[in-house]
């Protein structure tokens, strides 16, 4: 069974542009979560779909930050426009059940450098 | 401000050894918490988790140990083996509305050396 794919893996971009992270979860994964390290800090809380509905967004930075997921299967996290600060690795986690102690599956996440 | 601190940026130890990774948190709502370990070019793996309600978990090697009132919590890894060498980290959850929204801290990176 595949886990949880992130594209790009890989991303640079220059201050004030766009870009879009893709995340694909474990099939059959209703939650599904954001999170975000800046320069070998902590890993940060971002936000939590259960299917389509935004349960959780209280980690968002601002509202340069937007979070889809139609259709309740991938998500998409837009940066618009895009900082210095943003620079960081942007990992996907989901998982089957909504209890804290099912597991989140982490995908390999994506590098976002912003110059 | 960080709630879950990890004071250690890195740890080395020979194969064989006991290896203890520490974590310490500030929120006393904390009722939940996880231990996970990343690879370079990989998302993070859980590893184990502990409830309040308990001060010991085991699975194998690793051990989580939990310290309520020192708001602490440990993990041991016996014997440390070469695959071991990572990045671990500890993360907590409370009890609340939000009880999936983990807060981690910054990460021991664990070198097991031959």
């Amino acid at each position: 069974e595949a886990g949880v794919t992130q594209f790009p893996s890989h991303s640079v971009i220059e201050k004030g542009q766009t870009v879009t992270l893709r995340c694909d979860p474990i099939s059959g994964h209703d939650n599904l979560y954001w999170y975000r390290r800046v320069m070998g800090k902590e890993i940060k809380f971002l936000l939590h779909f259960v299917k389509e509905s935004k349960q959780d967004e209280s980690g968002m930075p601002n509202n340069r930050f937007l979070a889809e997921r139609t259709g309740g299967t991938y998500s998409t996290l837009k940066v618009q426009p895009a900082e210095l600060e943003d620079s960081g690795v942007y990992f996907c986690a989901s998982s089957q059940g909504d209890h804290r102690s099912d597991e989140q599956y982490f995908g390999p996440g994506t590098r976002l450098t912003v110059t | 401000d960080q709630q879950v601190k990890q004071n250690s940026p890195s740890l080395s130890v020979q194969e064989g050894r006991i290896s203890i990774l520490n974590c310490d948190y500030t929120n006393s709502m904390f009722d939940y918490f996880l231990w996970y370990k990343k690879y370079p070019a990989e998302g993070p793996t859980f590893l184990i988790s502990i409830s309040s309600i308990k001060d010991k978990n085991e699975d194998g090697r690793f051990t989580v140990f939990l310290n309520k009132s020192a708001k602490h919590l440990s993990l041991h890894i016996v014997p440390s083996q070469p695959g071991d060498s990572a990045v671990y980290f500890c993360a907590a959850s409370d009890g609340g509305y939000n009880f999936n929204k983990f807060y981690f801290g910054s990460g021991t990176k664990l070198n097991v050396k031959p």
